[in-house]
């Protein structure tokens, strides 16, 4: 298996664009995560699926921030509008049966700059 | 509120030498704590994982120390090399009832020759 596939791997934007970044989980994991990473704040869980529906978006910043999963194979995160304060790291993370031993398989990530 | 705290924010060590990295967590709810190892460019990776039913577990030259009663859990390297220099998360999660990681800050560790 490939791994954990997220996209792009870098995004620049401008201040006010809208940022889409995609992530494509291992084939037959059931449970998807997104994740924020910063110097200041380290790995923050923004959201995670499971079975494809939304489990806890408690971590989500704020309402221009939003995730989807229309199918176990692909998820998105969005934000319209992008701030500079927005400028991160992004993983996606999935793993399988996440109740007894959660453990997490990462993407590269995607590196995020707002100007 | 930052429920795992991990300490140092880095940490040399020379080669050969010991890295000890330590996590404290608030939730007595947690049952289950990961140390990740993330290489610079990529996402973090699983490295060992600890119970609370047991005080330590040893991998390798990884070792989890695990105090209950402290609420405190601790990765050593031992003979740390320089391949070893990266990126260290511990992590707790509570999995009868939520499947999520918390993660602490991170530490990261240069292993000089």
């Amino acid at each position: 298996d490939a791994g954990v596939i997220q996209s792009p791997r870098h995004e620049v934007t401008e201040m006010g664009q809208e940022v889409t970044l995609r992530c494509k989980p291992i084939s037959g994991h059931d449970y998807l995560f997104w994740y924020r990473q910063t110097m200041m704040r380290g790995l923050e869980l923004l959201i995670y699926f499971n079975n494809n529906v939304p489990i806890d978006d408690s971590g989500m910043p704020e309402d221009r921030f939003s995730a989807k999963m229309p199918n176990a194979s692909f998820s998105t995160l969005k934000i319209q509008p992008s701030e500079p304060r927005d400028s991160a790291v992004y993983f996606c993370a999935s793993s399988l049966g996440g109740g007894i031993v959660p453990k997490l398989f990462f993407g590269s990530g995607t590196q995020l700059s707002v100007l | 509120q930052q429920q795992v705290k991990q300490s140092p924010q880095s940490l040399i060590v020379q080669k050969g030498g010991i890295s000890i990295i330590n996590c404290a967590y608030e939730n007595t709810a947690f049952d289950y704590f990961p140390w990740y190892q993330q290489f610079p460019g990529k996402g973090p990776a699983l490295l060992i994982a600890i119970r609370p039913d047991v005080s330590e577990k040893k991998e390798g030259r990884f070792t989890i120390s695990f105090n209950k009663s402290a609420k405190q859990f601790s990765l050593h390297i031992m003979d740390s090399q320089p391949g070893d220099s990266a990126t260290y998360f511990c992590a707790a999660a509570n999995t009868g009832t939520a499947s999520k990681l918390t993660f602490g800050t991170g530490t990261r560790l240069q292993v000089t020759l």
